[in-house]
Formats: structure tokens, sequence, C-alpha cells
């Protein structure tokens, strides 16, 4: 149980284009999802969080208008990257949160990620 | 603010031998969760132990312990019979109870050799 997928698992795309990244929990209600972007070698950073049916809540210095986020539905929030550039390249990663889960502990289960190239 | 540092950022181990993981994390918190992620090559982040503060037992996982130390903010994790499959980045994690956000440390990365 816990599982999240993440779609798609790498993409390319030109500068100026914007890419959409599905993040699902597949066998949970996610009341909660994150968003976090990591570089090679070093640790997440959490980008926003963000509640169904509500605005996401971004982190200081990340962009809310570059970095669009939906949440729709309890198993399903979406990460739109917006007119990408190279910078934009990294590995991003979702994860999803249920209280119910694992014995109220309040665990994230995380997907797979995304690797994302702007050339 | 909660910090965690990991102040290993490599560690190698023999397979089938005993490795300790290292953790401390800063807090005011009184009730709060930790937990240790491994991230293998693939980068799927996967939930290797959780612990919850207010229990003074430290958890297991098959090979997989933790020695939290509330009082000296420290929780460390040790494998045991270490296995190849265990090479990772490993992450300490700290979530205080009634929040939803992860601070993460900053990793080890652990190599188990033939």
């Amino acid at each position: 149980g816990a599982v999240v997928s993440q779609h798609p698992s790498r993409v390319i795309c030109k500068s100026g284009t914007s890419v959409k990244i599905e993040c699902r929990s597949l066998d949970f209600q996610a009341t909660t999802m994150f968003w976090y972007r990591q570089f090679p070698k070093q640790s997440l950073m959490l980008m926003a969080t963000s509640n169904e049916g509500s605005k996401a809540t971004y982190e200081q210095g990340v962009e809310k208008d570059k970095f669009l986020i939906n949440h729709a539905s309890l198993t399903l929030s979406t990460l739109t990257v917006t007119s990408a550039h190279p910078e934009d390249s990294s590995f991003y990663i979702c994860s999803a949160r249920d209280p119910q889960l694992a014995g109220g502990t309040d665990t994230q289960y995380f997907g797979p990620g995304t690797r994302l190239t702007v050339l | 603010a909660q910090t965690v540092t990991q102040s290993q950022p490599e560690m190698s181990v023999q397979e089938a031998e005993t490795v300790t993981l290292s953790c401390t994390y800063d807090t005011s918190e009184s009730n709060y969760y930790l937990f240790w992620y491994k991230q293998p090559p693939s980068r799927q982040m996967i939930l290797v132990i959780r612990q919850e503060a207010y229990k003074q037992q430290n958890a297991t996982e098959n090979r997989f312990s933790v020695n939290f130390q509330k009082a000296a903010k420290s929780f460390s994790l040790k494998i045991s019979d270490s296995q190849l499959g265990d090479t990772a980045m490993y992450f300490c994690a700290f979530m205080k109870q009634g929040g939803s956000r992860l601070t993460f440390g900053e990793g080890t990365q652990l190599t188990v050799n033939p």
C-alpha cells in the first residue's frame, strides 16, 4: 500500500515551453501533496505544499508563477513548469500524505521522481 | 526552525557487516516524528524506519534499527548484515507533530562492498 506514481519519469523540452508533471496517490487519498526539487548529490528542497481544493503554499524563493501547482482531487496533483529554461533542469519529486495511514504517524510517501532536461 | 545534521557525507561497509549512520537534530518541539529514508540509484525515496518522539522504545524494522536519544537529540540508524542492495543515499528527516513539513538532513552516501 501507499504507492505514489509520477508521470512522466523523464522529459526533455525546448527552452520556453511548458511542462506538466503529474503526481498520483494510487491506493490512498492524499490530503496533502508536496513538491521537491533535488540537484545531483544534494538533499531534497521543498518547493511547495498543496492541499486538495486550495491554493498551494510556496517556499521562500520559489516563483509561484513559474511553478504552477494544482491539487484538484485527493489523488492527483500537478506541477507545471512554465516557460522552462535550462536552469530549471533538475529532478522533481512529489510526495503525498494521509494522516490516517501508518497508524497516524503522518508519514510521507514519495513518487519515483521526474527528470526534467531543458535544452 | 528545525535543523537536521548528518555529519557523515560518505560511508562504506563490507557486505554482512554492521554500520551506523549518525543524525542529530535541533528543535524546541516536544512532540515530533523522525524518519530515515533511503534513495538508491533509481532515486526512488523509500521509507526505512520511523520513530515517534513520545515512544522510548527504539524502532526496529528487520535489519534496520535506530538509537533514539531524545535528550541528546540524536537519531542514528544501524544496519545489520549489510547487503549490496543497501547501497544508497540515506536521509534523516524531522517532522513536528501536527505539522506536515519534512526537514531533511544533507544525506549520507552508503556503499556496501562485496
